[in-house]
């Protein structure tokens, strides 16, 4: 099965600062790849998601962005934190259209 | 378009007693199904999955669901609940391009 890693585990960072968070996933090759956002007391809000190399697909405009530079590696950033970017990050792998297995997340407080 | 529908956002039940849980889901055509669970400050975990054939399945942790196409359900249950059951549980719909929609999450509470 897959292995997906995040970092970091959490983070607290000035309103107006840059983001980057990265998530790295082991056991397979060419998956597709997740961004979700969970809001407290809510469910997930998919951010992007991509099939490939460079390929990023956005559900939802805001300041965040996110890159593939490798099969395996997906990472999110912001060039300037909002408030309402508080929240819990989870990057999420699939393959083939089957189920989707998840990193532990990234707790994301923006002061 | 999916959509998913978990009906109760709050669960509680006693340690021992049986458990259901509710998602009904929109989608045009046969959909692949998933249950997750969520601990408190930790990523989904797969419960089970349904993609085609026995409607009833078996997941982990004693857990199963049914697919029931006339009423576009597949809600989760368990015979008897553990206290380290207390979770958030999440439903799930796939249509054809794996971009799969959760509901809105479903959080059970165990009394002793």
């Amino acid at each position: 099965s897959q292995t997906i890693h995040q970092w970091p585990a959490t983070l607290v960072q000035p309103v107006g600062s840059p983001l980057s968070l990265e998530c790295t996933v082991e056991g397979t090759s060419n998956p597709n790849l997740y961004w979700y956002r969970q809001a407290a007391g809510r469910g997930l809000q998919l951010l992007f998601y991509s099939v490939g190399i460079g390929q990023i697909s956005s559900e939802v405009p805001q300041n965040l962005s996110a890159s593939r530079p490798q099969d395996r590696q997906f990472i999110l950033s912001s060039k300037k934190l909002l408030l309402s970017d508080s929240g819990f990050y989870l990057c999420a792998s699939s393959t083939g259209g089957n189920e989707q297995f998840f990193g532990p997340g990234t707790r994301l407080t923006v002061l | 378009a999916q959509s998913v529908t978990q009906p109760d956002i709050h669960i509680t039940v006693s340690e021992g007693a049986s458990l259901e849980l509710r998602c009904n889901y929109s989608y045009g055509a046969t959909p692949y199904l998933f249950w997750y669970v969520q601990s408190p400050g930790q990523g989904l975990q797969l419960l089970l999955k349904y993609f085609s054939g026995d409607t009833l399945v078996q997941g982990i942790k004693g857990f199963e669901a049914e697919f029931k196409r006339s009423q576009s359900s597949f809600n989760l249950r368990k015979p008897s609940v553990h206290w380290s059951d207390a979770a958030e549980y999440f439903c799930a719909v796939a249509g054809g391009s794996y971009i799969p929609t959760f509901g809105r999450g479903t959080s059970l509470i165990v009394h002793p």
